[in-house]
């Protein structure tokens, strides 16, 4: 069965700091993997996914996600915080037909 | 772009009502999903469907059902609304055709409390 868990259900950082958000995934077969962020009483929106086709992965609003197959990981990163990427991030692992999400970090930012 | 719309963003039912949350998607998506979010519990699938008339239990589906009479529509039905259903339920619609790829798009949510 796959699977995602994601380390730290919060998370703060100062702004211009090093954003950094953990996903470990668990899947028997090749994982296609997701990054979604929600704002404040908003619906969820994709902020990159990895589909095999290279390992480091360039998302939105300046986030990139790296692939690591020998760590089952696959952690979101931002060089410079800023106050607007604050907001709740889910990690996802797709199946056949089923998304599985992970329980999501809140990052605050600090100014 | 995308549009998935959901009927309601808030809604207060009392216990025992029956209550349709509805979502419409523009994109001519093969599947829709219903999710509930609860804090710490990430987001649940109730329910999906990959075809008109087509639905799938996923991993909560007790106390719930589900109505696709129409490709762009997919309703989420509570038969007897009891207050551990009060939560925030999400929308969501994918292409089904880029296979494992696909992104799921998702509508604003719907803020559901029972009384």
């Amino acid at each position: 069965a796959q699977s995602v868990t994601q380390l730290g259900s919060h998370v703060s950082v100062s702004e211009g700091a090093l954003v950094l958000l953990r996903c470990n995934y668990s899947s028997s077969v090749p994982p296609y993997l997701f990054w979604y962020v929600q704002y404040p009483n908003q619906g969820l929106q994709l902020l990159l996914k990895y589909t095999s086709a290279a390992t480091l992965v360039k998302g939105i609003n300046g986030f990139e996600a790296e692939f690591k197959k020998s760590e089952t990981s696959f952690h979101l990163t931002k060089p410079s915080a800023h106050m607007s990427d604050a907001a709740e991030y889910f990690c996802a692992v797709k199946g056949t037909y089923k998304y599985i999400f992970g329980t999501g970090t809140r990052l605050k930012v600090l100014a | 772009d995308v549009k998935v719309t959901q009927s309601s963003r808030y809604l207060v039912k009392r216990t025992g009502e029956k209550v349709f949350l509805e979502c419409v998607q523009d994109m001519d998506h093969e599947n829709m999903f219903w999710y509930r979010q609860d804090p710490g519990l990430g987001l649940r699938l109730i329910y999906f469907s990959y075809d008109v008339k087509m639905k799938e239990k996923g991993d909560i589906p007790e106390g719930y059902s589900v109505s696709r009479e129409k490709k762009e529509r997919f309703s989420l039905i509570l038969e007897s609304a009891s207050t551990n259903q009060t939560s925030m339920y999400l929308c969501a619609s994918s292409s089904g055709g880029d296979g494992y790829q696909e992104t799921q798009y998702f509508g604003p949510g719907t803020r559901l409390l029972v009384l």
